[in-house]
């Protein structure tokens, strides 16, 4: 199992949106609906912020949003604000009672 | 109001076993409950270590799969992750967190302690 493939960093202005993408395989990502975004601020626990490919837990701003198409999940952030600077991280469920994470994108708000 | 937290040593030796354990309140193992251990290097991504349910079933990264092991002691409510044969490799902030559902996601993380490989 190897992680799932994030882009370094992403950056944007307030206001604006971004995409984090999270490519994975056939065996994870394209196979199974049970992809996750998580928040890290530094220093703190990561926060769930999507589940279930685009489901968001109740008290998650609805400038968060996740979609799914082939093998590679996507988070779009909309509005930007200073406060969602942050590290994302993706995970999805990789069969055999197994998980995988994403080696995380370094969100800046410029 | 649901609550993880961690503890354990800070500092082990190389080649030592690593016991860590999570006390968690505001829900009990009970059926569809689950405990998952997650660790994180420093300046590092995350990676997935083992989940308990709660019926007892037990589940392991598969690369770490030979040096791992979890329990649990429901009336402590208490899941406790040893790790056998450290390596300053395994130096990390580790995390343990909870799973309502039978989904794969992780809604309540504790705050994670750093563990450092050392001698």
């Amino acid at each position: 199992q190897s992680a799932l493939t994030q882009p370094a960093s992403v950056s944007g202005s307030p206001g604006q949106s971004i995409t984090i993408s999270c490519s994975g395989t056939s065996s994870d990502v394209g196979s199974y609906n049970v992809v996750s975004w998580y928040q890290q601020h530094p220093g703190k626990a990561p926060k769930l912020m999507i589940y279930e490919v685009s489901k968001r837990p109740s008290g998650v701003s609805n400038r968060f949003s996740g979609s799914k198409s082939g093998n590679t999940a996507s988070l779009t952030i909309s509005g930007l604000q200073a406060e969602d600077e942050a590290d994302y991280y993706c995970s999805s469920y990789a069969g055999s009672n197994t998980l995988i994470f994403g080696g995380g994108t370094k969100l800046t708000v410029l | 109001q649901i609550t993880l937290k961690e503890s354990g040593p800070t500092l082990v030796k190389p080649t030592q076993t690593l016991t860590l354990t999570c006390t968690f309140s505001g829900f009990s193992l009970s059926s569809g409950v689950a405990v998952g251990w997650i660790r994180q290097p420093p300046g590092k991504a995350l990676e997935w270590l083992a989940l308990l349910y709660w019926d007892d079933d037990k589940r392991y990264s598969p690369s770490l799969k030979s040096r791992l092991t979890i329990t649990k002691d429901t009336s402590k409510n208490q899941v406790v992750l040893t790790m056998t044969n450290m390596d300053p490799v395994d130096t990390a902030t580790y995390y343990c967190a909870h799973r309502a559902s039978s989904s794969w996601y992780f809604a309540s993380w504790g705050q994670g302690t750093l563990v450092t490989v050392s001698s």
